[in-house]
């Protein structure tokens, strides 16, 4: 069990607009811990989408942005590709028993 | 472009160590404010943060591994390894070597190897 929670799938159709949460508690992104995201094709190394919430490393397009509020976060992406179906992932830190870096469990992302 | 490259056994026998090594390339690995590190992926599962080692030569482990993993760097090769005593089927995995930066008090990891499948079985 994450101690980072995310839906397991969410999909949508090409150009559409998806959101994915991820939630976490008062010792991980409650705490202001920055959040990351990362997406993983099929087959690959994941790969750095977001960064201190919501910051794109070069590379990323601005159709990807990241938020957070509160003891959540989230990953929106617009426009939707086909080329955008993988799974996707956050990442905090949390600071229960000797503190960690934490993932959240995954959400597959479907382009219908 | 700095790339990562893990190289080592691909099979492993229960009780026994594991043992990667990464290169790095198109970039020191002693050059400041980084943590180079490890992630491992069990096979249709998701990512689990193994530990990393800041250029200083501080490290930071996962606690429920802590116990059996050691990280260390060998600057003048431009690497750095991964040891993993007393594995179990549990361990089997793909191994990613990263670069991590800093943000607030969290880590990103911008740079990945690979990966490399390790399966610890007899």
């Amino acid at each position: 069990q994450s101690v980072l929670t995310q839906p397991p799938s969410v999909s949508g159709a090409p150009g559409q607009r998806v959101t994915i949460s991820c939630t976490g508690s008062s010792s991980s992104i409650g705490a202001g811990y920055d959040v990351q995201w990362y997406q993983q094709l099929p087959g690959a190394a994941p790969k750095l989408l977001i960064y201190g919430n919501s910051n794109r490393p070069s590379g990323i397009p601005d159709r990807f942005s990241g938020s957070k509020s509160g003891t959540s976060a989230s990953l929106a992406i617009t426009g939707l590709q086909v080329e955008d179906e993988a799974d996707y992932y956050c990442q905090s830190y949390d600071s229960r028993l000797s503190g960690s870096e934490v993932f959240g469990g995954g959400t597959k992302l479907t382009v219908l | 472009q700095l790339q990562l490259q893990e190289s080592g056994p691909r099979l492993v026998k229960p009780s026994e160590t594991l043992s990667l090594t990464c290169t790095v390339s198109g970039g020191s690995i002693s050059s400041g404010g980084y943590y180079w590190g490890w992630i491992r992926q069990p096979p249709g599962k998701g990512l689990e943060w193994i530990g990393s080692i800041y250029s200083s030569g501080n490290t930071y482990y996962r606690p429920s591994l802590q116990s059996r993993v050691t990280i260390s760097v060998d600057t003048s090769k431009n690497k750095f390894s991964l040891k993993m005593t007393y594995v179990t089927a549990a361990d089997t995995a793909v191994y990613y070597c990263v670069r991590g930066g800093v943000v607030i008090a969290t880590t990103y990891f911008d740079f990945w190897g690979q990966g490399t499948l390790v399966t610890v079985s007899s």
